[in-house]
């Protein structure tokens, strides 16, 4: 069954930890990207990567990491610089231009 | 920064009636994409229109658009309660450097009255 994979679906951070989110596809798309959506709102870029071990700040990068160490995956790391984390984070794959971008199912990420 | 800026924010209709929603972007694009999202869930696309085209359908869905205005229009027809959710439109940036960024805008939130 191909697709993209985001794990957990719902994450808790204590303030000043850093906390992985998991994004994996077995589609072989060769793009990948990070969104962040705010409730009522709409997705923001945070990081893309079109290739293995290359990738791009998006719109709101700072506080973020990634690492695109093989194709089918791009792990997204809030780092205790991004002040407010909280938020539903997306991850999606495109196959090569001209073509449509598949999500994963999302995963919630809430400082307590 | 935002590249789609949808129009209106929320939309409610009755079930049977038509909605229409508009796009709006400020840079040149490769295509421009549609895509549906469930509360809580991830995106799902419904169409792509390159930017050599006018006009798309499919099934009940209609998309337009005028590269010189730099907007886009997503028409439903016959709207169904199923079709309660929130759409999204998202422009994909020519290639440069290997990379094409995909930006989605804020989003219209579609209701359908039963």
């Amino acid at each position: 069954d191909g697709g993209i994979t985001q794990s957990p679906k719902y994450l808790f951070r204590k303030e000043g930890q850093n906390v992985t989110l998991s994004c994996e596809q077995n589609l072989n798309h060769d793009a990948m990207y990070w969104y962040r959506q705010d409730p009522g709102q709409g997705l923001r870029l945070i990081y893309y990567s079109q290739i293995v071990n290359d990738f791009q700040k998006g719109d709101i990068a700072e506080g973020y990491s990634v690492s695109r160490e093989k194709k089918e995956s791009f792990p997204l790391t809030v780092t205790s610089a991004q002040k407010n984390p909280t938020a539903f984070y997306l991850c999606a794959s495109r196959l090569r231009s001209n073509t449509e971008a598949f999500f994963g199912q999302g995963t919630r990420l809430t400082v307590v | 920064s935002q590249q789609g800026e949808e129009d209106p924010q929320a939309l409610s209709i009755q079930e049977g009636e038509n909605a229409t929603m508009n796009c709006s972007y400020k840079t040149s694009i490769n295509n421009l994409q549609w895509y549906r999202q469930n509360s809580g869930r991830g995106l799902v696309h419904l169409i792509l229109i390159r930017s050599n085209e006018r006009e798309k359908h499919s099934g009940r869905l209609r998309v337009t658009l005028d590269t010189s205005k730099k907007s886009s229009s997503l028409l439903i027809t016959a709207s169904r309660a199923a079709d309660t959710a929130s759409y999204f439109c998202a422009t994909v940036s020519p290639l440069i450097q290997g990379a094409q960024k995909l930006v989605f805008g804020q989003g219209t939130r579609l209701t359908i009255n039963p």
